[in-house]
Formats: structure tokens, C-alpha cells, sequence
């Protein structure tokens, strides 16, 4: 069983730019959450989707967004992008029950440089 | 943004002893605890978790403990080997599958 997968693993931009980052999760799951972390913030919880649709938002501005499609890869978008930006971005895949549904299955990552 | 601590703490242990990682939590309405574990390069992996309603669940060679009266949970890891060596992010579950992390604790395991 594959499990999810982030594209790209690395990414360098400038400042200014936008950015589109992937995320295809397990074969069956249909939730899928993205955090940003920073040695400075932390995991923090960016937002989730769940059949085409957002359910869950953190407290990041406009400029991120996202998407997922009929197939539950999701995608997600930095635009104007700022130097604080620079973070590792993770995706993380559930079946997306509704509740709690203990673990959630974490891709590597894509690690985003803006300079 | 929303935080469980704000420093990265590390723990040193040496291999085969018992390794005790701990964390507070803020928020008293959170229905699940969970523990990571993250090594270098990778996300995060699952380790175990616990309801709001328990004090304490065993998995193996792990053991999490909740104590609600002082907003506190811990992860003992027993005969800790090399291979534990990350960083341990305690979470709380708010609602549905959004998750807000702890700071972290780094784990070195000394051979």
C-alpha cells in the first residue's frame, strides 16, 4: 500500500512568486490536512479537505489556499510569497470519517525556500 | 499561532534505560492526545494515542500518560534503543482531523 506522497520534495522561489504544492494521500482516504512547519512555529494546521471541500482552517492568511479533487489529491497555493514563508509543508491523509480517527498518515514533505 | 509550549527541549538517554518525555497542554476541552514521532527528513509518524476520559494507555514499549488536573501528558518510551532518536511532538485533537502540535522534544539515545 503506497503511501502519501508529496511533490515536489524541494522547491526554492523568490520572493514575490507563487507556489503550488501536491499531495496524494492513501489509496481510500479521502481527508486531506496540510500543516506548515518552522523552527521558529512549529506544526501548525493549515487547513483540511475533505470531498472537494474545506472543512477545517488555521489561522493563516489569504494568500494560502487550497484545493482537493474528485480523486482526493489535493493541492496547495502560496501566492505573493514572503521570505517567512520558508517552511517544510506537510500533507497528511485520513480516511475523513467526520470525528477523531486516530492516526494520520504524514508525507515527507516539501521543503519550500523563498528568497 | 495556537501552541502546546514553545521551546525544544532535549532529552539524553542512554540505550536500554527508560526515557520520559513530557508535555503541557492548553486546552481543557480537547477530546484526544496523541504522540509523534519525527526523524530527521521524514513526516511525522503515529505513535499512540489516548482519550480525554483516560489516564493512561500502554502500546508497545510505549506508555502515555493524561493527568487533566494539571493539563499534563507524557510519553514513557521502556528500554529505549537508537532507533527512538527524533524529535516527540506531543497534539491535541480539537475537532475532526485538525491537529495542534507541541514544540517538540528532541530524543538522543547514547550507545
Amino acid at each position: 500500500k503506497a503511501g502519501v506522497t508529496q511533490t515536489p520534495r524541494y522547491l526554492i522561489k523568490t520572493r514575490g512568486q507563487q507556489v503550488t504544492l501536491s499531495c496524494s494521500p492513501i489509496s481510500g482516504h479521502r481527508s486531506v490536512s496540510w500543516y506548515q512547519q518552522t523552527p521558529g512555529q512549529g506544526l501548525q494546521f493549515l487547513f483540511e479537505y475533505f470531498s472537494e471541500t474545506q472543512r477545517n482552517k488555521g489561522n493563516f492568511p489569504g494568500r494560502f489556499s487550497g484545493r482537493q479533487f474528485s480523486n482526493s489529491r489535493s493541492e496547495m497555493n502560496v501566492s505573493t510569497l514572503e521570505l517567512g514563508d520558508s517552511a517544510l509543508y506537510l500533507c497528511a491523509s485520513s480516511l475523513g470519517t467526520g470525528g477523531y480517527e486516530g492516526e494520520a498518515f504524514f508525507g515527507q514533505g516539501t521543503r519550500l525556500t523563498v528568497v | 499561532g495556537e501552541s502546546v509550549g514553545l521551546h525544544l527541549p532535549t532529552l539524553s538517554v542512554q540505550e536500554g534505560d527508560n526515557s520520559i518525555i513530557n508535555c503541557a497542554y492548553s486546552n481543557s476541552a480537547s477530546d484526544y492526545f496523541i504522540w509523534y514521532k519525527q526523524e530527521s527528513g521524514k513526516g511525522p509518524q503515529f505513535i499512540i494515542d489516548i482519550r480525554s476520559n483516560m489516564d493512561k494507555r500502554q502500546g508497545q514499549r510505549v506508555t502515555v500518560l493524561l493527568n487533566k488536573t494539571v493539563k499534563h501528558l507524557s510519553l514513557q518510551i521502556a528500554a529505549t534503543q537508537p532507533g527512538d532518536s527524533a524529535v516527540y511532538f506531543c497534539a491535541e485533537n480539537k475537532y475532526g482531523n485538525k491537529l495542534v502540535f507541541g514544540a517538540g522534544t528532541i530524543l538522543r539515545v547514547k550507545s
